[in-house]
Parts: C-alpha cells; structure tokens; sequence
C-alpha cells in the first residue's frame, strides 16, 4: 500500500557537521510534508513544513528539500549540535482534510 | 507559548480495564486528534475530531475506542477494556484549521501500559 518511508533508521554525524535526512513517500497526491522531531520520551515537535508547489523551504539551520519527480523529501540540518539528536519524523498530508500520516523515524546521534 | 497538555503521564493498568486519558488542546484551536505510538515505532493516526464528532478514524480505533469533549477545555480518549497490545504512547494534538493546512501541536504523551 502507501506509505512514506525512510532510507535510513540511524544517523550518526559529528557536531558540527552537515546532517541529512532523508524520507521517501509513495502517494504523489501528497501536497503537503512537515518534519517533525522527537526527543526522548517527549512528542513530537514541528521542524519544518514544505507545499507541494514549493521543492525548497528554509529555516533557522534547516533546510527542506522536495523531489516530486523522484518523491523524495530531505532534511537538511546545518552545523548539527549535541541538542540536534533525536528521532525525525517526516509526515504527507494528503489533499482534503486529511490527517498527516507519518513516516518510521530515523534516529539522529551527534558524536561530540 | 500555549501548549497541549495531557494527564496521565504513565499509567499503568491490568488486561481488561477502562483506561481515560485526557487531553487539554490549545484554546483557540479547533481540530482534535490522537495518535499512537508503539515503542521504538511510527507515529499512528487513530481519530481526529471536529465540531464534537469524529471527522475521520483509523482501522486501530476500533469499537473499544471512543472520544469526548465533555467540556470546552477537555479532550478524552477512552480504552473501554484494554489488551495487552494496547500498551503504547499516546499523543493528543490540535491544530486550528485541519489537516494540510498548517501546524499540528503535540503533547508530551501518556504512555499506557497495560499488564
């Protein structure tokens, strides 16, 4: 059926360095994607959200990437700290008032 | 910054009982929802709620399931009797214009275990 999914269940990148996440999604009726992240034992918190007319968003250190062609979803995280580890969500929203379905996670490790 | 908020944090219950898990979305917000997650797992849609009826459910929210708003504030999940499966985080969010349409605030969770 369809999903969104994730390429990678663990990430580990030394503070400092470049991180990215990458998500893949199934349904190209998809319009809308959120990043989320999920420290430990809290919910999770919005990073981040993209539009299906948009293939680049910005933010505070994060970035956003969108492939529709390939319907591939990416997170960029610039200078990762020790604070940036946690499990990233990617999440679709379908059209019409649906609700987000989310991706498996992948766990972020920063080594200092 | 206003917030959801949930109670419990944990509960810890025997096969079988009625658990209620409550939720307290932010103010001006209008769409309900929660979501179940599994340890070590995906983040699950169960129900979300509009206008005080369910707008859409998953196939995990069956019959056992049920959601209220008693009042203007509350927002409550109830696991009529619980199983063994059902052990799981649970998370209520709210957002104010439904799905697709912007940001949906989570709350810490009441993680569920059930013996």
């Amino acid at each position: 059926g369809e999903s969104v999914g994730l390429h990678l269940p663990t990430l580990s990148v030394q503070e400092g360095d470049n991180s990215i996440i990458n998500c893949a999604y199934s349904n190209s009726a998809s319009d809308y994607f959120i990043w989320y992240k999920q420290e430990s034992g809290k919910g999770p918190q919005f990073i981040i959200d993209i539009r299906s007319n948009m293939d680049k968003r910005q933010g505070q250190r994060v970035t956003v990437l969108l492939n529709k062609t390939v319907k591939h979803l990416s997170l960029q995280i610039a200078a990762t700290q020790p604070g940036d580890s946690a499990v990233y969500f990617c999440a679709e929203n379908r059209p019409g008032n649906t609700p987000l379905v989310f991706g498996k996670g992948t766990r972020l490790s920063v080594i200092a | 910054e206003p917030e959801v908020t949930q109670t419990p944090s944990h509960q810890v219950t025997q096969m079988g009982q009625e658990v209620i898990l409550r939720c307290v979305p932010i103010s001006n917000h209008l769409y309900f929802y929660w979501y179940r997650q599994i340890l070590g797992q995906k983040v699950e849609f169960l129900v979300s709620f509009y206008n005080n009826e369910i707008s859409e459910k998953s196939e995990i929210f069956d019959d056992q399931f049920s959601v209220e708003r008693p009042d203007g504030s509350n927002f409550t999940l109830k696991i009529r009797s619980t199983k063994l499966e059902d052990s799981a985080m649970y998370f209520c969010a709210s957002n104010q214009r439904g799905g697709g349409t912007g940001e949906l605030f989570f709350g810490e969770g009441s993680r569920l275990t059930v013996l």
